[in-house]
């Protein structure tokens, strides 16, 4: 069983681009939820993706938006880069059914924002 | 809106001692779910151990436990015998149990633990 990957591992992008973030669920998951973890802090969470559509989102503006596939893969897209987008972005994927459906994170993606 | 509070920044215990890390919340529904999860310097969230709030048995996972005291919105872990390996960043999480987003976790700020050998 493959768990969920996530690409690039780092990038670094300057002020004002676009980035799009990669992630991979582990199979026979549908479900895709993205959290940014700032520098000490806890992971907030962005968006949540189900059967490819957006079912949730945190308090993040539309710049950050994102996508699922039909093989459940996701990218999240961040338009208009700013510093305080400097962070760690995990994905995790699970698969829903009923109330609980425990999360399984990937390694996540440093972007770094100059 | 609710909220996770990890009020120790940072802990310390000898390798095969216990420690007990805090965490408390704040929310107006009955029915959730409240996590541990580990995050080793390799980045990748890993979970410990969770509760169901319906649930008063405290969740038990080998060296690890928790004390859930409902009433006052308390979720402890306690890691007995210590190993190197338990050293990482140490989250508490929240999570509904009710429609919505699903994916919705609340973290709080994390524990950083050290074991010292």
């Amino acid at each position: 069983e493959t768990g969920v990957t996530q690409s690039p591992t780092h990038l670094i992008k300057t002020r004002g681009q676009q980035v799009t973030l990669r992630c991979s669920s582990q199979s026979g998951h549908n479900t895709v939820s993205w959290y940014q973890q700032a520098l000490g802090q806890g992971p907030q969470f962005i968006f949540q993706y189900y059967r490819e559509e957006e079912n949730g989102r945190g308090n993040f503006p539309p710049r950050f938006s994102g996508l699922q596939f039909p093989n459940y893969s996701s990218e999240l897209n961040v338009n208009a880069l700013e510093l305080d987008d400097s962070a760690l972005y995990l994905c995790a994927s699970s698969y829903r059914a009923g109330t609980y459906n425990e999360q399984f994170f990937g390694p996540g993606t440093r972007l770094t924002v100059l | 809106a609710q909220t996770v509070t990890q009020s120790q920044p940072e802990m310390s215990v000898q390798e095969a001692e216990t420690v007990t890390l805090s965490c408390t919340y704040d929310t107006s529904e009955s029915d959730y779910y409240l996590f541990w999860y580990k995050q080793p310097p390799s980045r990748q969230m890993i979970l410990v151990i969770r509760q169901e709030a319906y649930k008063q048995q405290n969740a038990t996972e080998n060296r690890f436990s928790v004390n859930f005291q409902k009433a006052a919105k308390s979720f402890s872990l306690k890691i007995s015998d210590s190993q190197l390996g338990d050293a990482a960043m140490y989250f508490c999480a929240y999570r509904t149990s009710y429609g919505g987003s699903q994916g919705n976790l609340i973290f709080g700020k994390g524990t950083k633990l050290s074991v010292k050998p």
